[in-house]
């Protein structure tokens, strides 16, 4: 099956700091990608949207000057938490789909724990 | 606007039980409706999923569910509940709209008793 994968699975920084997230699909191209935010015993809150080669489309609510995301590649997409703060601690979940169409299936990377201190 | 509702929070099964959890949505047509697994500390693994045809889905793990157009409902069952199925379970839909991405339910934790 599809993989997806996060790196790093966890990272701790200090605050102010900023943290880079990569998302990538590894065995199929990935035309949109996903960014989930996921607080402790909660659902996933989908931050934005990515399709390649064009610019996020970010939920309501979330900073896209505070969250960059770039989807340069059919297969990598990274998430930059940027002047992090002990707010942002969050576990992040990408997911990946093949195609644009919203009933093709999604794969879930399996999350990145960030903590900042 | 879409949602997905998980009605029960926490469940509590005794191993060997049977079990079902709850997943109704609201949308004017039929989504595409999927189940996904979550241990502490992981990302989210695919259980099942429909999209069309026969109501009634297999997946892994010997988990079913069972799509209810009449009630919007996609509830989640396994015969007998083993000790490692305890986690958090989601239930999600999709629709088929060009680059929409998944809405979540709430989430529903299973404990498992012995």
């Amino acid at each position: 099956g599809a993989v997806v994968s996060q790196h790093p699975s966890r990272v701790i920084c200090k605050s102010g700091t900023s943290v880079k997230i990569e998302c990538r699909s590894l065995d199929f191209q990935a035309t949109t990608m996903f960014w989930y935010r996921q607080f402790p015993k909660q659902s996933l809150m989908l931050m934005a949207t990515s399709n390649e080669g064009s610019k996020a489309t970010y939920e309501q609510g979330v900073e896209k000057d505070k969250f960059l995301i770039n989807h340069a590649s059919l297969t990598l997409s990274t998430l930059t938490v940027t002047s992090a703060h002990p707010e942002d601690s969050s576990f992040y979940i990408c997911s990946a789909r093949e195609g644009r169409g919203g009933g093709n299936e999604q794969f879930f990377g399996p999350g990145t724990r960030l903590t900042v201190l | 606007a879409q949602s997905v509702t998980q009605p029960d929070i926490h469940i509590t099964v005794s191993e060997g039980a049977s079990l079902e959890l709850r997943c109704n949505y609201s949308y004017g047509a039929t989504p595409y409706l999927f189940w996904y697994v979550q241990s502490p500390g992981q990302g989210l693994q695919l259980l099942l999923k429909y999209f069309s045809g026969d109501t009634l889905v297999q997946g892994i793990k010997g988990f079913e569910a069972e799509f209810k157009r009449s009630q919007s409902s996609f509830n989640l069952r396994k015969p007998s509940v083993h000790w490692s199925d305890a986690a958090e379970y989601f239930c999600a839909v999709g629709f088929n709209q060009a680059g929409t991405a998944l809405i979540f339910g709430k989430g529903t934790t299973l404990s498992v008793s012995s």
